[in-house]
């Protein structure tokens, strides 16, 4: 099975709209972390945004947003205020238990921000 | 350095030679990662470092790939003999020592796009 499982391959937004990136994973351990990613056309990883299982509330860093809902294994990401900029592919990433060697990589969500 | 640095960027090869690609990962990171990413897809882990040695070479897909880290830091990934499906980009990570906690995340260098003809 997937651990990491991203079902839209491309979306579309209007600048200064918000937007919804899903990510649903699978793990039966009880310590994880989940982390989404940002992946410009110039192909470097930027890291976004931060949720660890056991974190009551849900991550926010700027215009990001983790929508962590753990019963349902889902972490979607919210993009508030579409800028141009955010045109990008998105990765959201697991890495289990405290001595996880990998990252979990899904396949991406490509991001276009129409002005 | 100031952040991972990888080298070349691009690398175009012919069909069955050999390929060396470099990471130059963040100074004190004693964690290095190397994965590739091909047109379309996500990340597939290739191996791990910790210091020199190599827990965790999981990921290589074939024993013509291999990969080592002298001095606790610089890292090199070598193609042997490479194919065609072998295109991909190739990115390093590194971090600080592995982690007790999960809330870590990885520094990514900007990778080298490695195209076999």
């Amino acid at each position: 099975a997937q651990k990491i499982t991203q079902t839209q391959p491309g979306m579309f937004v209007q600048e200064k709209e918000a937007v919804t990136l899903d990510c649903t994973y699978d793990t039966s351990d009880p310590s994880y972390g989940l982390f989404w990613y940002k992946q410009p056309s110039s192909g470097e990883m930027i890291f976004l945004i931060y949720q660890g299982s056991y974190d009551q509330q849900n991550a926010t860093e700027g215009r990001y947003s983790l929508n962590f809902q753990k019963a349902r294994k889902s972490a979607n990401l919210v993009i508030s205020a579409s800028q141009l900029g955010d045109s990008a592919m998105y990765f959201c990433a697991m890495r289990e238990g405290p001595t996880g060697n990998q990252f979990y990589f899904g396949t991406g969500t490509s991001l276009t921000v129409i002005p | 350095g100031a952040g991972v640095s990888q080298s070349p960027s691009n690398k175009v090869t012919e069909k069955g030679k050999d390929v060396e690609l470099r990471c130059d990962p963040i100074s004190g990171h004693t964690a290095l990662y190397w994965y590739r990413q091909s047109l379309g897809q996500g990340l597939e882990f290739l191996i791990y470092f910790q210091g020199n040695s190599a827990p965790d070479k999981s990921g290589l897909p074939s024993d013509r790939f291999s990969a080592e880290r002298t001095g606790g830091s610089v890292s090199t990934l070598t193609i042997q003999r490479t194919q065609q499906e072998d295109s991909a980009v190739y990115l390093c990570a590194s971090s600080f020592d592995r982690p007790r906690a999960t809330n870590y995340g990885y520094t990514f260098g900007s990778g080298t796009r490695l195209t076999v003809v």
